[in-house]
């Protein structure tokens, strides 16, 4: 089944404590994205990838940090989380030339 | 920088009722997207616009374009209440850059 996939799920840590969350698609998508989704604000682009080790920032990319160094994958890392990265994470892709993109199903963060 | 709002935020309607969800944006895109989201889930891809005129239909909801006015639409026609979820509607500043609107809330009422 072509899905993407995100993990964890749901993770509540402390400020300063360095975490990753996984992004993995399995469709050869070269596009891949993550968002952050807060009330009333829509979903805000963090970064971008167009292939394996080419990325970029998107509008809210302070505090973030992204890799790609195989295509399936896409990890976004927060070296020292702050309560103001609590939000709904969502991490996407899409392939050249077609412009449908597949969301994952989010990862709730909460920093305390 | 690419502006994108849409309007109404929130939208309370009664069943078999029409209405229209609009989002203007403020510099020339290629392309515009229109999702869904249900309560405590991920987004569902509704509709891709490409192209000034462009008109998508899906069931009750149909989608247009007018770049030039830099609007789109997302018209609903007869709501039932299986259309009540937070709808997006998302543009094209360039290459993979998305910018979102903040999302219409739409209730509908039986």
């Amino acid at each position: 089944e072509a899905q993407v996939t995100q993990n964890p799920r749901y993770l509540i840590t402390v400020t300063g404590k360095k975490l990753t969350v996984t992004c993995s698609q399995n469709m050869n998508h070269e596009y891949m994205s993550w968002y952050r989704q807060d009330p009333g604000l829509g979903l805000r682009q963090i970064y971008y990838s167009m292939n394996v080790e080419v990325t970029d920032k998107g509008d809210v990319p302070e505090g973030y940090k992204v890799s790609r160094k195989e295509k399936r994958n896409f990890p976004l890392i927060l070296e020292s989380p702050s309560p103001n990265q609590t939000s709904l994470y969502f991490c996407a892709s899409r392939a050249t030339g077609v412009y449908e993109q597949y969301f994952g199903p989010g990862t709730r963060l909460t920093v305390t | 920088e690419l502006k994108v709002e849409q309007n109404p935020l929130f939208l309370s309607m009664q069943e078999g009722k029409n209405y229209t969800i609009y989002c203007n944006y403020s510099t020339t895109s290629d392309r515009l997207y229109w999702y869904r989201q249900d309560p405590g889930k991920s987004l569902e891809s509704l509709f891709v616009l490409l192209s000034n005129g462009a008109v998508k239909q899906e069931g009750r909801l149909m989608a247009s374009l007018d770049t030039k006015a830099r609007l789109s639409t997302l018209h609903i026609t007869a709501a039932v209440h299986d259309l009540s979820a937070t709808y997006f509607c998302a543009v094209v500043e360039y290459g993979n850059k998305l910018v979102f609107g903040a999302g219409t809330i739409l209730r509908v009422k039986s």
